[in-house]
C-alpha cells in the first residue's frame, strides 16, 4: 500500500521557471492538501481540495495554482518560480476531517 | 483568521524527565490533532482530539483537550531518546470547511 505519493523528491529551479509537483494517493481518500514547511514557521496551507471537482485557497496560495486531475490526483502548479518559493512541500490526503491527514514524503523545492 | 500558537518552540530536556507541550488556538473549535515529524521525513499522526476533556494517552506520550480555555496539552512522562522529534498540534475549523491550521511545532531534543 503506497499510501500518498509525490514526485519528485527534489527539485532545483532557476527564477521564472515553471513546474508542476504531483501528487497521487490510493487510499480512496475525499479531500487532499497541498503545505509548503518553511524553518520556525510549521506547515501553511497553499490550497486544498476538500472532493473531487473542487480546490480552495489556503493561507498561501499567491503563485500556485492546483488542479484535482481525479479522486487521485491534485497537482500543484509553479508558474513562474521565485526564490521565495523555496521551501519543502507537502501533499496530504484524508477521507475527510476529523479523519487524520496522511502526508508524502516531501518535495524540496530550490528556486534560484 | 485561525491562529495555532506552540511553545515552546525547543525542548531540551534529558531522559527520565517529564514536560508538557502546550498548542494554543484563538477560535471555538473541538477538533485537535498531533502529529510527529522526525528529521528530513515526513508527518506522522499521533491523536486526535474530538471533544472537550479529551484524553488520548499512547506511550509516554499523553494528549488532552480543553476547549472552553482553547488549549491542548501534550504531556511527556519519562523521556526517551527515541522521543526526539518536531512535534505540531493543528486545528480544524469546521466553519472554514476542510482547512486543517498548523502551529510552529516544538521540536524536542531528549538527551542521554
Amino acid at each position: 500500500n503506497a499510501g500518498v505519493t509525490q514526485t519528485p523528491k527534489f527539485q532545483v529551479l532557476k527564477t521564472g521557471q515553471s513546474m508542476t509537483l504531483q501528487c497521487a494517493q490510493d487510499m480512496n481518500h475525499n479531500s487532499m492538501y497541498w503545505y509548503r514547511q518553511d524553518p520556525g514557521m510549521g506547515l501553511r496551507l497553499i490550497y486544498y481540495s476538500a472532493s473531487e471537482g473542487t480546490t480552495d485557497k489556503g493561507e498561501v496560495p499567491n503563485g500556485y495554482n492546483v488542479s484535482r486531475l481525479n479522486k487521485r490526483e491534485f497537482s500543484l502548479r509553479l508558474e513562474s518560480a521565485a526564490p521565495s518559493q523555496t521551501s519543502v512541500y507537502f501533499c496530504a490526503s484524508t477521507r475527510t476531517l476529523p479523519s487524520p491527514l496522511h502526508f508524502g514524503n516531501g518535495t524540496r523545492l530550490t528556486v534560484t | 483568521e485561525l491562529k495555532v500558537e506552540q511553545n515552546p518552540l525547543f525542548l531540551s530536556m534529558q531522559e527520565g524527565k517529564n514536560y508538557t507541550i502546550y498548542c494554543n488556538y484563538s477560535t471555538t473549535s473541538d477538533r485537535l490533532y498531533w502529529y510527529r515529524q522526525d528529521p528530513g521525513k515526513s508527518l506522522e499522526s499521533l491523536f486526535v482530539l474530538l471533544s472537550n476533556g479529551a484524553v488520548k494517552q499512547e506511550g509516554r506520550l499523553m494528549a488532552s483537550l480543553d476547549t472552553k480555555a482553547r488549549l491542548s496539552t501534550l504531556h511527556i512522562t519519562a523521556a526517551v531518546h527515541d522521543l526526539s522529534a518536531t512535534y505540531f498540534c493543528a486545528v480544524d475549523d469546521k466553519t472554514s470547511g476542510s482547512r486543517l491550521t498548523f502551529g510552529e511545532g516544538t521540536q524536542l531534543t531528549v538527551n542521554p
